[in-house]
């Protein structure tokens, strides 16, 4: 499978915990995006990556929320103290580059705290 | 703010209906407007268009862009239950970020 792969696809956790999603870009993409998606809206934009560094940062994205792409290829996207309003679908998307700006999705990660 | 805005947020058709989705949006720095569809999980990529007028087709699927109205239309014919979707458009800006704002999506429902 060369698409973009993002893992768990579910995850439940009591709230104040503290969870971890991992995105697999498809390989020759050096643009990486997370997105938060609640029920009926679209995609809500949270951080994007050029290779390893992070260069946009949503409002959206509180001190509680980081996310690292160390080596410029798999992006971790890290929730502390979780709260019930960060139940959403997390979704992951990746992009070649300047010339082409189309972005592909991965299969997501679905959140409920609990 | 950057807004995408999308009309319909809902339509029900029987198959064999045509169906026009509308897609507006004020951004700064527009580069591209994507639409993509969405079934249960990920969206998928259907067009990106740049240029006005140029009409792109796939299929039963077509769409333009009018870059001076800011607007775009999604065109689907002779729809079958498989169309059953959220059609989500997106804007790309050119900025530094290059991000995506998207529209909150039309919730198309074909019936048999």
């Amino acid at each position: 499978d060369t698409g973009v792969s993002q893992d768990p696809r579910h995850k439940i956790t009591k709230r104040g915990q503290n969870v971890t999603f991992r995105c697999d870009p498809i390989s020759e993409h050096n643009r990486l995006y997370w997105y938060r998606q609640t029920l009926g809206q679209g995609p809500e934009f949270l951080t994007y990556f050029q290779n390893e560094a992070q260069l946009e940062k949503s409002r959206l994205l509180s001190d509680r929320f980081s996310a690292e792409r160390p080596k410029g290829s798999f992006s971790t996207l890290e929730i502390q103290r979780t709260e019930q309003g960060d139940s959403a679908m997390y979704l992951c998307a990746s992009s070649v580059g300047t010339t082409r700006t189309e972005a592909f999705f991965g299969q997501g990660t679905r959140l409920t705290v609990v | 703010e950057d807004k995408v805005v999308q009309s319909p947020l809902s339509l029900v058709v029987h198959e064999g209906d045509t169906v026009t989705l509308n897609c507006s949006y004020e951004v700064t720095n527009f580069r591209s407007l994507l639409w993509y569809k969405q079934e249960k999980k990920a969206p998928t990529f259907l067009f990106m268009l740049t240029s006005s007028g140029i009409e792109k087709k796939s299929g039963r699927l077509s769409s333009i862009l009018d870059k001076k109205e800011l607007f775009s239309i999604l065109n689907i014919t002779a729809t079958q239950t498989g169309d059953s979707a959220v059609y989500l458009c997106a804007v790309a800006m050119d900025n530094y970020g290059q991000n995506f704002v998207f529209g909150p999506g039309t919730r198309l429902s074909v019936l048999p």
